[in-house]
C-alpha cells in the first residue's frame, strides 16, 4: 500500500520560508492521483493547503494563494511544499496525503511533522 | 470564503447511535461536493473513514455510514464503541479547492 513520509526543518524563523517534502513509497507518484498538503495548528482543526498531480497541475486554498508553492519531483518520488513569509500563525503539524482522482478519496496520509515558527 | 460547519461536540452512550452533520455556508451539500469524513485521535494523523458521501474505506468498521441528510452531509455511528471517542472532520469540495469543517468532538459516556 502507499506510504507517505513528511520531512523538513522543525523550526523556521519569522519572515522565512517553510519547506517540507513528502516521500511516496509503495506506489507510483506518476499515477493520475493528486498529492495533497494539510496542516493543523496546535489544538485547532484541519486546514487544506493545496494539491498537485504528476503533471504539475496545482490547486491552492484561495486565502493562501501567492504565499504557497507545491511542486513534484517524479524522479525522487516526492512532492514538496513551500510557504513564504511565515508567521507564528503558520505553526502547525503538516500532513501530506494522497487523493484518488476518480472517487476524490483522501485515503493515505503521512504521520505529520510539526513546524514551529519562532525566532 | 466558504465556511463548513459541524457540531462542536456530541455525547453518546456506548451501544447508542449518533449522527454528525456537515453544513456549508453556500447552501445545500450535494454529492458533487464529494463529502469525506475523517476520524482523528489525539496525537495521531487523520484516519479516512468515508469518501464521496457514502463509500467506506476497506478498513472502515460497518457501524460507520455516510449519507446526505436534508441539505447536509452526515456521518452516522451505530452501536457506538468506547474506541469511537475522537474528533471527526468532514471535508467538502468547491471549485478546485477543499474545505474542512471545524470538527466534532465525540464523547462516549
Amino acid at each position: 500500500q502507499v506510504q507517505l513520509q513528511e520531512s523538513g526543518p522543525g523550526l523556521v524563523k519569522p519572515s522565512g520560508t517553510l519547506t517540507l517534502t513528502c516521500a511516496v513509497s509503495g506506489g507510483s507518484i506518476s499515477t493520475s492521483d493528486w498529492w495533497t498538503w494539510v496542516r493543523q495548528p496546535p489544538g485547532k482543526g484541519l486546514e487544506w493547503i493545496g494539491e498537485i498531480n504528476h503533471s504539475g497541475s496545482v490547486n491552492y486554498k484561495p486565502s493562501l494563494k501567492g504565499r504557497v508553492t507545491i511542486s513534484v519531483d517524479k524522479s525522487k518520488s516526492q512532492f514538496s511544499l513551500k510557504v513564504n513569509s511565515v508567521t507564528a500563525a503558520d505553526t502547525a503539524v503538516y500532513y501530506c496525503a494522497r487523493k484518488d482522482v476518480v472517487w476524490k478519496n483522501f485515503d493515505y496520509w503521512g504521520q505529520g511533522t510539526l513546524v514551529t515558527v519562532s525566532s | 470564503q466558504i465556511v463548513v460547519t459541524q457540531e462542536p461536540s456530541l455525547t453518546v452512550s456506548p451501544g447508542g447511535t449518533v449522527t454528525l452533520t456537515c453544513a456549508s455556508s453556500t447552501g445545500a451539500v450535494t454529492s458533487g461536493n464529494y463529502p469525506n469524513w475523517f476520524q482523528q485521535k489525539p496525537g495521531q494523523a487523520p484516519w479516512a473513514l468515508i469518501y464521496s458521501t457514502i463509500n467506506k474505506q476497506s478498513w472502515t468498521p460497518a457501524r460507520f455510514s455516510g449519507s446526505l441528510l436534508g441539505d447536509k452531509a452526515a456521518l452516522t455511528l451505530s452501536d457506538v464503541q468506547p474506541e469511537d471517542e475522537a474528533e471527526y472532520y468532514c471535508l467538502l469540495y468547491y471549485g478546485g479547492a477543499w474545505f474542512f469543517g471545524g470538527g466534532t468532538k465525540l464523547t462516549v459516556l
